[in-house]
């Protein structure tokens, strides 16, 4: 079946760090790959999403990129902001079937930026 | 352009108690739509989904059901709460077909079973 694993956090970071956060998946077939944001009591926002190997989504300083060799899809942003601080999931949907647009998620990183 | 709604935004009920949790979606006709739990301290787990009226797919055996009375209505619901049904709750849709379209969420409901 699927699986999504993501770095344990918390990760807690100072302003402009550098920010990386590991996920990898188990999938069959071509996935869909995206990571969601989750900011203090609110829902799931979609940050940004690949289809296909080697496409590299990004939103708001954001970017990963499928990787269908390492299968990876790692978030990195240059330079963090007390803003961003949130919940980060990645996550899959896998193509065709019965699976249409489901996603299978991965557990959450907690990211704290202080100023 | 499309909304959904979920509500209520929070409750607390006993264990024992019933259960009803409904989302809409605006804009859009025939969605996939979806109940997710994100239980506390764990990641997003998802319980029921939709391609049509009446037509519900379970992931996972647990103590709820849900409903699609009408195309762009779901209804999560229980007859009676375990205190292991407490979590936050996410209605979701899509468009129709292609893994790669977006999945969009609601703002949530907190339940709290006490």
């Amino acid at each position: 079946g699927n699986s999504v694993t993501q770095m344990e956090g918390p990760v807690t970071l100072s302003e402009e760090a550098f920010l990386t956060i590991n996920c990898t998946y188990t999938a069959t077939g071509y996935p869909s790959l995206f990571w969601y944001v989750q900011y203090p009591g609110e829902g799931l926002q979609l940050l940004l999403k690949a289809t296909k190997a080697d496409d590299k989504g990004s939103n708001k300083g954001f970017e990963a990129t499928y990787r269908k060799e390492t299968t990876s899809f790692h978030l990195e942003k240059g330079s963090v902001q007390v803003s961003d601080s949130a919940v980060y999931f990645c996550a899959l949907a896998n193509a065709g079937g019965t699976s249409y647009g489901k996603l299978t998620f991965g557990q959450g990183t907690i990211l704290t930026v202080h100023p | 352009s499309q909304t959904i709604h979920q509500w209520p935004a929070t409750l607390v009920q006993p264990v024992g108690s019933p259960l009803s949790l409904e989302c809409t979606v605006e804009g859009t006709s025939n969605p996939n739509l979806y109940w997710y739990r994100q239980a506390a301290g764990r990641g997003l787990q998802l319980l029921f989904y939709s391609v049509g009226i009446g037509q519900i797919s379970s992931e996972v055996p647990q103590n709820l059901s849900a409903s699609r009375p009408q195309d762009r209505q779901f209804i999560l619901s229980s007859k009676k709460l375990l205190l292991s049904d407490s979590g936050f709750y996410l209605c979701a849709w899509s468009v129709q077909c292609f893994s790669g379209n977006t999945i969009y969420f609601g703002e949530g409901s907190w339940l709290t079973v006490v």
